[in-house]
């Protein structure tokens, strides 16, 4: 069965850089059906993505964030992460993994919806 | 940036009762519409996508329709379990892929 697990500080201070991983177990993260995803959820507010990869290293950003963030691929440990830098009380958030379906047609793979999540890491912004 | 808005934000259901979530889309987003539950303290779940497609292990109970620009979901009997968020995705134009601001589904 599927897992994703987040780990990392979940603390940073103001403009530092947050860092997480997200371990894929039960399924390889270099299948060509899935792009792997990272979402938040600031505390009581909806959902936003920041970001995907495919197991190629290609990546999709959220345009609101592209600046400030880089996400990796790591095949042989069946991982990957999320750096966002410089970062501020608003992205106090809880931040989730997830698997992000992907369609192949005319060339191109083309991530759809997110079917499995990670458990979510809570990462607060504090001095 | 294609803009998801749901309505209700809060929506008060007896249990057994039938439940009726919209979801609108700023643009025509064709069938590639997704729906999420997500319970108190839980990541959220896919219970929906291509607008009508019950993801794997999702009762029947779950049901949703619409294209373009209007979507439905539709709880048949809301059970104790269902009471929850539900977000609304396009995955139609990205990036970014965006979510609606959720529907909350409470007791009355």
């Amino acid at each position: 069965q599927l897992q994703l697990q987040e780990s990392g500080p979940g603390l940073v201070k103001p403009s530092e850089t947050l860092s997480l991983t997200c371990t894929v177990s039960g399924g390889s993260i270099s299948s060509t059906d899935y792009h792997w995803g990272w979402i938040r959820q600031p505390p009581g507010k909806g959902l936003e993505w920041i970001g995907s990869i495919f197991y190629s290293g290609s990546t999709y950003y959220n345009p609101s964030l592209k600046s400030r963030v880089t996400i990796s691929v790591d095949t042989s440990k069946n991982q990957f992460s999320l750096k966002l830098n410089s970062v501020t009380a608003a992205d106090t958030a809880v931040y989730y993994c997830a698997r992000h379906r992907t369609y192949f047609g005319s060339g191109t793979y083309y991530p759809y919806y997110f079917d499995y999540w990670g458990q979510g890491t809570l990462v607060t912004v504090s001095s | 940036e294609i803009v998801m808005t749901q309505s209700p934000a809060t929506l008060s259901v007896s249990p057994g009762e039938r439940a009726t979530l919209s979801c609108r889309a700023s643009q025509s987003v064709s069938s590639n519409l997704a729906w999420y539950q997500q319970r108190p303290g839980q990541a959220p779940r896919l219970l929906i996508y291509g607008a009508s497609t019950r993801a794997t292990g999702i009762p029947a109970r779950f049901s949703g329709s619409g294209s373009g620009t209007e979507f439905t979901l539709t709880i048949s009997s809301l059970q104790s379990e269902d009471f929850a968020v539900y977000y609304c995705q396009q995955y139609n134009n990205w990036p970014p892929w965006t979510f609606g601001q959720g529907t909350k589904v409470e007791i009355k």
